[in-house]
């Protein structure tokens, strides 16, 4: 079945450093793939997103990219702010309504 | 706009009492799903509806799990009898439509410890 694997965390990054946080998928076809962070005591809400090979997505000032050709949907960003602190879920959506969850990478930010 | 509304927002209760969620997903919205979110095993899909049919209930954990949707703006989870490793998260998040490319949206969730 399709799966979403993240890198773990908690990544601890200092205020306006370099964000990177891997993600790769396993499906079959060709799926949309998403990003969703979680503030703190709130509910997940859409980052950004790629619907085909080559898209790139981006907002906020992050940004990732949908390559096939080594399944993978990075997250990005230049530089990071201490309120980007959160979690941050990579998914994908493979020609139904279900989402599938990565297991979420923490990030925290230090001034 | 009003976005996906959960209640209540905290519940505390005590092993073996019936505990229900609600969810009133966004106006317009067909789909509607329920998660569960816990540290040890991550965000969990429990079941999802379509035009307030359920789709798919295969992440129900057991009997004691059930969930209705009677009409467009409403959805409850409930749990009966409750039990302490039922502590958790819940999620409701809704979809304008089944597709693969369409965003859900979330509710704030519901955290429900049980003693």
């Amino acid at each position: 079945g399709d799966s979403v694997t993240q890198m773990e965390g908690p990544v601890t990054l200092s205020e306006e450093a370099f964000l990177t946080i891997n993600c790769t998928y396993t499906a079959t076809g060709y799926p949309s793939l998403f990003w969703y962070v979680q503030y703190p005591g709130e509910g997940l809400q859409l980052l950004l997103k790629a619907t085909k090979a080559d898209d790139k997505g981006s907002n906020k000032g992050f940004e990732a990219t949908y390559r096939k050709e080594t399944t993978s949907f990075h997250l990005e960003k230049g530089s990071v702010q201490v309120s980007d602190s959160a979690v941050y879920f990579c998914a994908l959506n493979n020609a139904g309504n279900m989402l599938t969850f990565g297991g979420g990478t923490r990030l925290m930010v230090k001034p | 706009d009003a976005g996906v509304i959960q209640s209540p927002r905290h519940e505390v209760t005590e092993m073996g009492q019936e505990v229900t969620l609600r969810c009133k997903p966004i106006s317009g919205h067909n789909s509607l799903f329920w998660y569960r979110q816990t540290m040890m095993r991550g965000l969990e899909l429990l079941i999802y509806f379509n035009n307030n049919v359920p789709i798919d209930d295969s992440g129900m954990p057991e009997d004691r799990f059930s969930a209705k949707m009677p009409n467009a703006s409403f959805s409850t989870l409930k749990i009966q009898p409750s039990e302490p490793r039922d502590s958790a998260v819940y999620f409701c998040a809704s979809s304008i439509k089944p597709g693969g490319a369409e965003t859900q949206y979330f509710g704030p969730g519901t955290r429900l410890l049980v003693l």
